[in-house]
């Protein structure tokens, strides 16, 4: 079983397009990631959603719209895609910590490689 | 400068070979410090993680930090082929409901047969 899922896999598109990207996990976690990795493997957080309830917005252009209808589910929207969004987009989730100090592992989906044409 | 800088690599030893990857870190408020493991065209993997100053050790990998140099380190003996990977350090930053990953750049490692 797949904990946390990403479709699509691969995503080819034209400058200028609407995509979205859907993400889903089955660990039963309250707090989902979006990150983005570029060509040097760099991994920077976008934005995290605590049970639907965005928490964390990190200074990403506001083309990229995140959207959570469940606390299994978060998608990512993005209108007017351009060449540096090219990129590989990783969903995370995490059990959240409610007090207390831990580790919150985030569990990483496979990736969703964007390429802007 | 970046809160966490990583070694960039990348690293190619032969199989067998001791590897040793670095990071260091600016911001004295991070709690947590990890090493992910990232195969070709997957998510990372969450290897290791460690709280405090001093050694943790896991079969053939250990975590070291050292938090009065603000410097972490993951050792892999007797390195295989199948810890060919890129490995990322991370540091959380603890805020309640906005813990936060910070990741360095990663490393690249190679082992060859």
């Amino acid at each position: 079983d797949t904990a946390v899922s990403q479709t699509p896999k691969y995503l080819v598109t034209q400058m200028g397009n609407d995509k979205s990207i859907k993400c889903e996990q089955n660990l039963g976690h309250d707090t989902m990631y979006w990150y983005k990795q570029d060509s040097k493997k760099f991994l920077k957080i976008m934005f995290s959603y605590n049970n639907k309830e965005l928490i964390i917005n990190e200074t990403v252009p506001n083309r990229f719209s995140p959207k959570s209808p469940d606390k299994a589910h978060l998608n990512l929207h993005i209108n007017s895609l351009e060449l540096g969004d090219s990129a590989v987009y990783f969903c995370a989730s995490s059990q959240g910590v409610s007090g207390g100090l831990s580790t919150d592992t985030q569990y990483f989906g496979p990736g969703t490689r964007l390429t802007v044409l | 400068q970046k809160e966490v800088e990583q070694d960039p690599g990348p690293l190619s030893v032969p199989e067998g070979a001791i590897v040793s990857l670095n990071c260091t870190y600016s911001n004295s408020a991070f709690q947590y410090f990890m090493w992910y493991r990232q195969y070709s065209r997957k998510g990372p993997e969450l290897l290791m993680y460690t709280y405090s100053s001093g050694n943790k050790e896991d079969g053939r990998f250990t975590a070291q930090v050292d938090k009065s140099s603000k410097y972490i380190s993951l050792f892999i003996r007797d390195s295989q082929p199948s810890d060919s990977a890129t490995y990322l350090c991370a540091m959380l930053l603890y805020g309640g409901a906005t813990n936060k990953l910070i990741f360095g750049t990663g490393t690249l490692l190679a082992v060859q047969p």
